[in-house]
């Protein structure tokens, strides 16, 4: 069965830091991951997939298979990145299953 | 911009009654899914659809919940008898056919069971 873990809930950071939000995964196959966002009041949007492997927003996510792994990162926070992050995984019939999710507040 | 539509945008029942839910997904998308997202957690997926069948369904309470999409183009997602743990947040979503391809997301139907 495939499973996606966030453990953070809530991360806190101030405008100009550096941030992650971790994103974990069980998947026996070979899985592609996503990362959406939902900012206030808007729907559920793709970010970015790690088989795009570009960065969207200053935002990027490296797929480590070893740790099972898809950790978004962005080196300077802005206040605009302040928003509901999901991590998806999507399997072999197309399904797509999400974490739990980590809200990011950016500090001014 | 094409999008996902879903209808009604909120929805109060009482317990015990049938309530319904309708999406309908962006032209050409073969496969669709529907979601349930409580308060403070991430969507669950119900039901997939690929065309008019049903892929995945192990999600779905089959005893009061039912989802169609009889013509493989839009769908309704059934809940009868709601109980006051059915309130939540139902998203739809579509994507093209394919292998783990973008999922596009509708505003959702907020649900309260009173």
């Amino acid at each position: 069965a495939q499973r996606v873990t966030q453990p953070e809930k809530l991360l806190s950071v101030f405008k100009g830091a550096p941030v992650e939000l971790k994103c974990n995964y069980s998947y026996s196959g070979s899985p592609e991951l996503f990362w959406y966002v939902q900012y206030s009041r808007q729907r559920l949007q793709l970010l970015l997939r790690h088989i795009s492997r570009e960065s969207i927003k200053g935002f990027t996510a490296d797929l480590n298979k070893g740790e099972t792994s898809f950790h978004l990162k962005k080196p300077f926070a802005q206040e605009e990145d302040s928003a509901m992050y999901y991590c998806a995984l999507s399997g072999g019939n197309n399904d797509m299953r999400f974490g739990a999710g980590t809200r990011l507040t950016v500090k001014p | 911009e094409a999008e996902v539509a879903q209808s009604p945008r909120y929805k109060i029942t009482e317990k015990s009654q049938a309530v319904a839910f309708w999406c309908d997904p962006i032209s050409g998308h073969a496969t669709l899914y529907w979601y349930r997202q409580i308060l403070g957690q991430g969507p669950e997926l119900l039901v997939q659809f690929q065309d008019e069948s049903v892929v995945d369904d192990s999600q779905l309470p089959k005893d009061r919940f039912s989802a169609e999409r009889l013509k493989g183009v839009d769908s309704t997602l059934k809940i009868q008898p709601a109980e006051l743990g059915d309130s939540a947040m139902y998203l739809c979503a579509s994507s093209l056919a394919g292998i783990r391809t973008e999922a596009f997301f509708g505003q959702g139907t907020r649900l309260t069971v009173v």
